[in-house]
């Protein structure tokens, strides 16, 4: 069956630092790769979407890389802020008559300390 | 950026009794919407897809005369949970992608609490 993880549950860095956060999947081939994020108590926001063929995506302090071979896609924060804190999930997207339809990796809480 | 608006925000209903969820897409048509369920410290999981001028299609598992599903119009999708019951507790949330985009939007969600 179908598996995303992202590998930790929490993850606590401290302000000005970069944080790394991971996604894997197995048993799955995502056409594109979505990063969102999650305060509580309210849905999910965009942030960046990768497909299959790219490589690296950056959009100001953010930064993802997508490897098909690995299964696997990192999300980067860089020069990170207690106001990134929240909690960080990966979707994937199969494309095609799944047009849509997400699959959500569990997430992963992420805390930023001053 | 596209908004999707979701009322209520939160509900407490009585068991046996049916609750409607709205979600609005506000400056985007969307022939398409969806709707997801998120229990406590768990990822969201896609219950169904909501299409306009047609029937929803539902994710394995979940009880289409349960949760209707209508979308009755390009900007308006709704949930009704019938007859609703404790373990329908959850927090639900709709998303719609604005028209020829692949990442979604979602709304704010909305607390659905069963006594």
């Amino acid at each position: 069956s179908q598996k995303i993880e992202q590998n930790s549950e929490a993850l606590n860095i401290q302000e000005g630092k970069t944080a790394t956060l991971t996604c894997n999947y197995t048993n799955y081939s995502p056409a594109y790769l979505q990063w969102y994020r999650q305060d509580p108590g309210r849905g999910p926001v965009f942030l960046l979407l990768i497909r299959e063929n790219e490589k690296e995506k950056r959009k100001e302090r953010l930064k993802v890389t997508f490897d098909t071979t690995l299964k696997q896609s990192l999300f980067h924060i860089t020069a990170s802020q207690p106001a990134d804190s929240a909690t960080y999930l990966c979707a994937l997207d199969a494309g095609g008559t799944s047009y849509g339809k997400l699959t959500f990796g569990q997430g992963t809480i992420l805390t930023v300390h001053p | 950026g596209a908004v999707v608006s979701q009322h209520p925000s939160w509900v407490i209903c009585k068991s046996g009794t049916s609750v409607k969820i709205e979600c609005r897409s506000l400056d985007f048509q969307a022939t398409t919407m969806f709707w997801y369920r998120q229990f406590p410290k768990q990822s969201l999981m896609l219950m169904a897809t909501s299409n306009e001028g047609s029937k929803a299609t539902y994710e394995q598992g979940v009880e289409k005369d349960k949760f209707l599903i209508n979308h009755a119009s390009l900007t308006l999708s709704t949930l009704t949970v019938t007859s609703a019951h404790p373990e329908d507790s959850s927090f639900y949330i709709c998303s719609a992608p604005p028209g020829g985009l692949h990442e979604q939007y979602f709304g704010p969600g909305t607390r659905l609490t069963v006594t």
